[in-house]
């Protein structure tokens, strides 16, 4: 069964730092998104991605981040500058169409800022 | 505000019983209403979508239903098992934009031999 992956599962970076997370999205899937879920929260959402555009961000997604679909199979979510508050799990997820249908996760990568 | 409210009290029953789970929105008109698991260090599986107009939505041992007046969803795991034991997430979507999933705080199941 087709799957969404992320890579890496855990990332440890230091306070400024830039990280990339990435994902590879199931492949006939076209409404891309990314959650954040702080240990012990719920699961919240942060940017839809659409058409090689964000369709709709969360007022989380601040100019620090941004995401990007650089060769039409991977998605990326960038940290410009990392802060303690940034830690947490990243969850990709993927959609064939925009509504009324369920939303495959990937697996998460784990974001530790110290 | 708006609000999605999920026991944040874990349920514990024992296997083979019926297991219940509740979510209650305020100032959310969702156009579906999902059902996700989620096992630790893991992320959201999906398991039942129930549409606005729909009331009741049944999936082998899962059971949804949907009260738009009460604002209310419940969903039952019947003949429960250990395995059945993880946390349980309903998220509205709205008809709005590209329908981001709005998440609440999930419930945990134990489900004890």
């Amino acid at each position: 069964e087709p799957e969404v992956t992320q890579t890496p599962s855990h990332q440890v970076t230091q306070m400024g730092q830039e990280v990339i997370l990435r994902c590879v999205p199931i492949s006939n899937h076209l409404y891309f998104y990314w959650y954040r879920q702080i240990l012990g929260q719920k699961v919240e959402f942060l940017v839809s991605f659409y058409n090689n555009e964000i369709s709709e961000k969360s007022e989380i997604f601040d100019d620090q981040f941004s995401v990007e679909r650089p060769d039409g199979s991977n998605f990326t979510l960038k940290i410009r500058s990392t802060k303690l508050e940034d830690s947490a799990m990243y969850f990709c997820a993927s959609r064939v169409t925009s509504g009324g249908n369920e939303q495959y996760f990937g697996p998460g990568t784990r974001l530790t800022v110290t | 505000s708006q609000k999605i409210e999920q026991n944040s009290e874990a349920l514990n029953i024992q296997e083979g019983k019926t297991a219940t789970l509740t979510c209650n929105y305020t100032n959310y008109s969702p156009a579906y209403l999902q059902w996700y698991r989620q096992d630790p260090g893991r992320g959201p599986v999906f398991l039942l979508l129930i549409r606005e107009n729909e009331k009741e939505k049944r999936k082998e041992r899962l059971k949804v239903t949907f009260d738009t007046t009460l604002k209310q969803s419940l969903f039952h795991i019947t003949a429960s098992q250990p395995a059945d034991s993880a946390t349980y997430l309903c998220a509205l979507e709205t008809n709005t934009g590209f329908q981001k999933l709005v998440f609440g705080t999930g419930t945990r199941l134990l489900v004890s031999p």
